[in-house]
Parts: C-alpha cells; structure tokens; sequence
C-alpha cells in the first residue's frame, strides 16, 4: 500500500460546482497537511496547510483532516475555469520538510 | 520580489553530457531541496540541504550531484550516470516547517 493515495481524475465539473478533492493516507504519524495547485508546466503553490485535524477555510477553499480516517480533503466552492490545474496533496510527520510525502495529484477540469 | 528563480526553463542534454540546473532564492529560507516530477507520478526527492555547506541524499539520488555553498543558491548537476534525465526537475525552499515553496521548474530534455 502506497503512504499517500490520491486519485488521479481527470475530474471536470461545470461552472460554480462544488469540488471535493481527497487524499488517503496509512501513516498515522503524519501531523501536517498541505494541498498545492499546479497549473501546466508551473510549479506547484501552497493552497492549504493545517495542523492535525479538523477544518481550515481560506475564500473558496476549504480544507479538512480527519487523522481517525486517515483522510484528507480539499473543498472548492463556486468553482471557476481558473481552479482547472492539477492538485496535489501533500504531509509530514515532522517539522522536517525532508519528510514531505506527495500525492500523485488529481487533475480538476472547469468549463465555462 | 521574493521568490525562487529557476533556470532555465527548457534544457536539453546530449546522451553523456553533464547539466547544471539553477536554483536561487532571496527568502532567507534555510532549507532547500529539488524534486522531480514524471507524468503520472508524484514529486520525488532527489537532495535537500537544510543549512549551507551541508546537503543529504533523498530518495532519487543517484546519478545527481548538489553543492550549497551559498544560503541563497542550490544547483543541482544531472550527471550522464542518470540514465533518465528528461523530466520536470522543482526546486522549493522552506522556511521552519514543513510547507515547501516552490520555483517555476526547468524541463530537461535528453537528445
């Protein structure tokens, strides 16, 4: 079983859906959560960082860890033609980001 | 502004030929690392440094090298003992924590 599991879509969506994006892990010591967004041939941003578990929300995003399930997701509210980009999840079990585990990234498609 | 500068942006690379990829950052960031990302896959470690002067192996080594004699550089060379050099090569930096920053990337292409 791979330490991060996440599926690779393509997912596409309309205009103004919600979007779930979501990370399986089997590490439980992972502590730190991080979703990235990589649009073609860029490197990835950081989006989303939390702590352990429970909820962060930043605009239209949201993101949510429930370390019991060992799940991770990414919420995108109102989606738009500009969210279309890869997402990458991302964790740590430590401050080290040597440490630093990535999913292999879904691919959102939004059309206008 | 502050950020971290990758160059080139497209490379290509003779069979048996050595490249230096360029990575520099003006964020005062201590620890620095190079990825690298292949369709279809994750991002994979290749080395980090997490002070000047020092750097360690990830889990892709093989067939690179780095040097980090500055805070503010971290090139990494593709020696011609990779045999799979063309891929996306991320270069990121970190302040204390694990969330990492990332350049724009250079495309290496093998011709």
């Amino acid at each position: 079983q791979k330490e991060v599991e996440q599926d690779p879509g393509p997912l596409s969506v309309p205009e103004g859906a919600i979007v779930s994006l979501n990370c399986t892990y089997s590490n439980s010591a992972f502590q730190y959560f991080m979703w990235y967004r990589q649009y073609s041939r860029k490197g990835p941003e950081l989006l989303m960082y939390t702590y352990s578990s429970g909820n962060k929300e930043d605009g239209r995003f949201t993101a949510q860890v429930d370390k019991s399930s060992k799940y991770i997701s990414l919420f995108i509210r109102d989606s738009q033609p500009s969210d279309s980009a890869t997402y990458l999840c991302a964790m740590s079990a430590n401050q080290a980001g040597t440490a630093l585990i990535f999913g292999k990234g879904t691919t959102l498609s939004v059309s206008s | 502004d502050g950020g971290i500068t990758q160059s080139p942006k497209y490379l290509f690379r003779k069979e048996g030929q050595n490249v230096t990829l360029s990575c520099e950052q003006n964020l005062n960031h201590d620890a620095m690392y190079w990825y690298r990302q292949d369709p279809g896959q994750g991002l994979r470690l290749i080395y980090y440094s997490q002070i000047v002067n020092d750097f360690q192996k990830g889990d892709i080594a093989e067939g690179y090298s780095v040097s980090r004699e500055k805070k503010e550089s971290f090139p990494l060379t593709v020696t011609s003992a990779q045999k799979n050099p063309t891929a996306f090569y991320l270069c990121a930096s970190s302040p204390q924590g694990p969330r990492a920053f990332f350049g724009q990337g250079t495309r290496l292409t093998v011709v």
